[in-house]
């Protein structure tokens, strides 16, 4: 199994679809981050679990929705997205605490979103 | 504003040269440096980091210098080979009680010619 898988890899939907993306990492990690990638732009940092509690919410349209059930999942549910919604997303993790050095991210490969 | 900032969206080398990529930010609170380098259709893959209490990271073909003042830092890749053509990103961390922040740069398109 590779580190950190995402499903799906490809998803179009429609404005008032609601929808689910889901990651899961096998590295023993315990942080996981949802990441957006837009044309032309930064990495944006949407959400972080840290031992499966929230611990950062970067001003996220309500539309994106975290769940994250176990430290090995992570899932972003979708619902009346926009066309500028339309990016790819990166689900990551990484090893925070004392020993773990500085918590390098790992990412998947991520799921490209068109919303029509 | 953007906090990193890499301001060469692509860059394109000869075969066996030497590839440069630039990154600067703004927050001097940053200790923490890393690049990141991503194919088509991946994710982005942990290439090489630097602490802010060092001024220079080699590992094989690929340095990383930081240069503290400037507040910028550099990714050397000799040397270049066409496996190497890849979008490259920097990112950097400040201390985040808690979890790790990282603040990423738009990315830097490199293709090494054959």
């Amino acid at each position: 199994e590779t580190g950190v898988t995402q499903t799906p890899r490809h998803l179009v939907m429609g404005m008032t679809n609601k929808k689910s993306l889901k990651c899961e990492q096998h590295l023993g990690h315990n942080a996981m981050y949802w990441y957006k990638q837009s044309a032309k732009k930064p990495l944006e940092l949407m959400f972080v679990y840290s031992l499966e509690e929230r611990v950062e919410n970067n001003s996220v349209p309500s539309r994106f929705s975290p769940e994250c059930p176990n430290s090995s999942h992570l899932f972003l549910h979708l619902h009346t997205l926009q066309p500028e919604d339309s990016a790819l997303y990166l689900c990551a993790s990484s090893q925070l605490g004392p020993d773990s050095g500085t918590g390098e991210l790992f990412f998947g490969e991520g799921s490209r979103l068109t919303v029509l | 504003d953007q906090q990193v900032k890499q301001n060469s969206p692509s860059l394109s080398v000869q075969e066996g040269r030497i590839s440069i990529l630039n990154c600067d930010y703004t927050n001097s609170m940053f200790d923490y440096f890393l690049w990141y380098k991503k194919y088509p259709a991946e994710g982005p893959t942990f290439l090489i980091s630097i602490s802010s209490i060092k001024d220079k990271n080699e590992d094989g073909r690929f340095t990383v210098f930081l240069n503290k003042s400037a507040k910028h830092l550099s990714l050397h890749i000799v040397p270049s080979q066409p496996g190497d053509s890849a979008v490259y990103f920097c990112a950097a961390s400040c201390p985040t009680p808690g979890t790790y922040k990282y603040i990423f740069g738009t990315g830097t398109r490199l293709k090494v010619l054959a």
